[in-house]
């Protein structure tokens, strides 16, 4: 069974950094491109950006403004999102997610609080 | 602004109905998904590769589209499919793009 658990999440000052985990298991994560989707309260889906198997390619929305960054430990099977600079606007439930041609699996999420 | 525009925004549907979402996207020659959220969970895929249901899915729904424009269709609403559908369309730029969003009620 594919799982995918975020963790990692809570309350964070503005302009603070963050990083959240999401530990794999249940398929060969070394083969996969994996990603990270954001929900604001009440709003959309909103793609943040992916990570090739290797680490080698990492491709991010353009609007983001390279306020995230990938990474992953194969070895750990696990992914990471790094935050940077964070504002109130970032407050929202992330989700890590594997990739197949669009996402296939998604993980529980975690909540971030960007406030004072 | 990277949101595919999906309709309609909102729409509930008695049980037996039949329902149908649209979806835009950027381009033609995509790779359309759709995925469904039910309130306080996350989203699961629901349809991909535009037709094709995920493991688990009721045969009353269904994919279509070709081109730019894209579908879901429940054939018969219950009270479970409930939720809110988004698209998603991949291997274009950026990557993957989602929809706005489509909550569906039951009346």
């Amino acid at each position: 069974e594919v799982k995918l658990v975020e963790s990692g999440g809570g309350l964070v000052q503005p302009g603070r950094s963050l990083k959240l985990s999401c530990a794999a298991s249940g398929f060969s994560f070394d083969d996969y491109w994996m990603g990270w989707v954001r929900q604001a309260p009440g709003k959309g889906l909103e793609w943040i950006g992916e990570i090739n198997p290797d680490s080698s390619t990492r491709k991010y929305d353009p609007s983001l403004k390279e306020k995230f960054t990938i990474s992953r430990d194969n070895a750990q099977n696990t992914l990471y999102l790094q935050m940077s600079k964070l504002e109130s606007e970032d407050t929202a439930i992330y989700y890590c997610a594997r990739e197949d041609y669009g996402l296939d699996y998604w993980g529980q999420g975690v909540m971030v609080t960007v406030s004072s | 602004d990277n949101v595919l525009p999906q309709s309609p925004t909102t729409m509930a549907a008695s049980p037996g109905e039949k329902v149908t979402i649209t979806c835009h996207a950027r381009s033609s020659g995509v790779y359309m998904n759709w995925h469904q959220q039910k309130s306080g969970s996350s989203p699961k895929l629901w349809i991909y590769d535009t037709s094709k249901l995920a493991s688990g899915v009721p045969d009353r729904f269904s994919g279509s589209g070709s081109g730019t424009s894209y579908s879901l269709t429940i054939n018969s609403m219950e009270t479970e499919d409930a939720a809110t559908y988004y698209c998603q369309q991949c291997c274009s730029t950026p990557p993957i793009t989602f929809g706005s969003g489509t909550k569906l009620e039951i009346k």
